[in-house]
């Protein structure tokens, strides 16, 4: 069974461009959750998708980030336009259900660098 | 607010054994994740505790003292394989959309 993927796994674009990230879950997983991890800092939490529903948004940083699941399958996050601070690695993660006791599985993550 | 506390950096030898803690102290609590993630890797399940007391899965095992806020993560018979960071990460209740809170990390580094 494939596990959760990620495209692209390394990405360097200037400040200003935009960059979308790619997250395939694993099959048969309603939810989908973005992290990012920050240089020396520990992981935090973006958003949650339950299928196509955004379940908790509430650790998008800015208007400048914007993620779909169109379908309920993949998703994809879009930051428009990038910013230096926007630099690190973004975890997509997925679970068969929510709640209590679900494991979430990770994705290798998509590293980010803005210069 | 929400804090999680873990060491930044262990070593250990080979076949030894290391204790990895973690404090913390969150708004709510619904359980308690272990992960391990090896450099340029995903993060990988350990562990999760709910209810107080000792987990044992193999040579790893993790405990919790909900009263405390307090969880560690046991790896015994150590091999260079563990060589790894290790994340604690606690589950906010559903009030909170059971977000996971996360620390920074411990790094482990395994000597011969």
């Amino acid at each position: 069974e494939a596990g959760v993927t990620q495209f692209p796994s390394h990405s360097v674009i200037e400040k200003g461009q935009t960059v979308t990230l790619r997250c395939d879950p694993i099959s048969g997983h309603d939810n989908l959750y973005w992290y990012r991890r920050v240089m020396g800092k520990e992981i935090k939490f973006l958003l949650h998708f339950v299928k196509e529903s955004k379940q908790d948004e509430s650790g998008m940083p800015n208007n400048r980030f914007l993620a779909e699941r169109t379908g309920g399958t993949y998703s994809t996050l879009k930051v428009q336009p990038a910013e230096l601070e926007d630099s690190g690695v973004y975890f997509c993660a997925s679970s068969q259900d929510w709640g209590a006791g679900n494991t979430i599985y990770f994705g290798e993550g998509s590293w980010l660098t803005v210069v | 607010g929400q804090n999680i506390d873990q060491p930044t950096e262990m070593t250990a030898t080979e076949g030894a054994i290391v204790q990895i803690n973690c404090t913390y102290q969150t708004s709510g609590f619904n359980g308690l994740f272990w992960y391990q993630q090896h450099a340029g890797e995903a993060p990988t399940f350990l562990s999760y505790n709910v209810l107080d007391g000792l987990e044992e899965k193999g040579r790893f095992s993790s405990f919790l003292s909900r009263s405390k806020g307090y969880s560690y993560l046991l790896l015994k018979e150590l091999q260079m394989k563990d060589s790894a960071s290790y994340l604690c990460a606690v589950r906010e209740p559903l009030d909170s959309n059971y977000q996971l809170i996360w620390g920074a990390g411990t790094k482990l580094i395994i000597k011969p």
